[in-house]
């Protein structure tokens, strides 16, 4: 099975900062890599797929980078709604595994 | 407009049974791969059974494996999980999801609001 690891598990940050978070595949994943964002209570949200496409609706704000084993996603100035959690995905090979998690707090 | 709906959920003793329901609307059902993805309280996302568009593929975790079964009605445009032999660790909210698989792509898309399993004595 194919780990999926995050980085930080959890930050602080404030309204209009940039925000980066990391993910690292055990394997070379080539672009199989996507990032949702869910807020408590909510189902998980598609914001980027194929490590650096901007899903339909999604803020530019958003975005990711990365291919092989190591991807970013960032949020370029922090805004209140997007005080959530996020998880990276590898759609490489089943299983589908996720990412620990990010939780993004306010400072 | 996309809506999964999923039923079912609920409080079970272990070793016990449930099955449930996913019904989906608002796009063509038949074409899309199907998925159950659980999250357990305070937990992350844990991917569980994948089922085709024709149930010609069909895929577990090994969690779950010889307990769970997925299925699909395309002609009701609904997605099953029946679960037996339920442990402890099987307490989650379930989601349904779209899985959309294309040239060199493929994610989750589609996401239901989730039905909550309760496995407890």
């Amino acid at each position: 099975d194919i780990q999926m690891t995050q980085s930080p598990s959890s930050l602080s940050a404030s309204v209009g900062d940039r925000v980066t978070i990391t993910c690292r595949a055990s394997q070379s994943i080539s672009t199989y890599l996507n990032w949702y964002e869910q807020k408590p209570g909510k189902a998980p949200k598609l914001l980027i797929y194929a490590a650096s496409s901007l899903q339909s609706g999604v803020p530019s704000r958003f975005s990711g980078s990365g291919s092989g084993t190591d991807f970013t996603l960032t949020i370029s100035s922090l805004q209140p709604e997007d005080f959530a959690t996020y998880y990276c995905q590898q759609s490489y090979n089943t299983p589908w595994t996720f990412g620990q998690g990010t939780k993004v707090e306010i400072k | 407009e996309v809506q999964l709906v999923e039923s079912g959920g609920g409080l079970v003793k272990p070793g016990g049974s449930l099955r449930l329901s996913c019904a989906a609307s608002g796009f063509t059902f038949s074409t899309y791969n199907m998925n159950w993805v659980r999250q357990a309280p305070g937990k992350g996302l844990e991917w569980v059974s994948s089922i085709s568009s024709s149930s010609g593929y069909i895929y577990y975790a090994d969690s779950v494996r010889g307990r769970f079964t997925i299925s699909r009605d395309n002609a009701k445009n609904s997605l099953y999980l029946q679960m037996n032999s339920l442990r402890a660790e099987d307490t989650a909210v379930y989601y349904c999801a779209g899985f959309y698989g294309g040239n060199s792509v493929s994610y989750f898309d589609l996401w239901g609001r989730g039905t909550l399993v309760t496995v407890s004595s």
